[in-house]
């Protein structure tokens, strides 16, 4: 157990809605990082937040968002929803002192299904 | 454009054997280069983490080794388990660590 959660474990949905997922951190942990993991992408980074601010952005669509709270919990919000976003979200933290070079730790994920 | 390869098809090996895994990189100088390993259903597992500035790395029975002349990192397990049946990941890291792109994974079987 990485002591990262995320939930929900699965979420199924149509096209066009809008879902979110959530994610908190190990305690301590300061930075947040999203990945999307797809069968024909592979793993693949799309935001980081490190104590309430953007700090990183990698391959995110521009209608998903992401943000982190004051609790330092963090969410990711995907709109529109097309079937090429059914994929696996997981959710990493670290301390957050040296980006991507400390160590993360992962959640188990969330599987979304767009049908 | 920015590419990671990994060996594409998955490895078989026998218990007792070293495995090695390939990561090569075009298109890319990366400062430091980690390792992952994922189990199926599972988020990955941080192994390993190599600076350019650093040939090899070892941490109990893994070694990584990291040529920037060749772009290849290799990964190496010896005496494998069953245990270590899994997916591994290499990831590069730029010299700001900003930019993570992800290898597509090699799965690495090991029969006893």
């Amino acid at each position: 157990d990485s002591g990262v959660t995320q939930t929900p474990k699965h979420l199924i949905t149509a096209t066009g809605q809008r879902v979110t997922l959530r994610c908190s951190p190990r305690s301590g942990d300061l930075s947040v990082y999203w990945y999307q993991q797809s069968l024909d992408q592979g793993l693949q980074f799309l935001i980081q937040y490190y104590n309430g601010e953007e700090r990183a952005k990698g391959n995110i669509l521009e209608r998903f968002s992401a943000q982190q709270f004051p609790d330092l919990h963090s969410e990711l919000n995907l709109s529109s929803l097309e079937l090429g976003d059914s994929a696996l979200y997981f959710c990493a933290s670290s301390v957050g002192t040296s980006g991507f070079t400390d160590t993360q730790y992962f959640g188990p994920g969330t599987r979304l299904t767009v049908l | 454009s920015q590419k990671i390869e990994q060996n594409s098809e998955a490895l078989n090996i026998q218990e007792g054997k070293t495995a090695t895994l390939t990561c090569n990189y075009t298109n890319y100088s990366p400062a430091y280069l980690q390792w992952y390993r994922q189990d199926p259903g599972r988020g990955p597992v941080f192994l390993l983490l190599i600076r350019e500035n650093e040939k090899e790395k070892r941490k109990e029975r893994l070694k990584v080794t990291f040529d920037t002349t060749l772009k290849q990192s290799l990964f190496h397990i010896t005496a494998s388990q069953p245990a270590d049946s899994a997916t591994y990941l290499c990831a590069p890291l730029n010299q700001a660590g900003t930019a993570l792109i992800f290898g597509k994974g090699t799965t690495l079987s090991v029969s006893s």
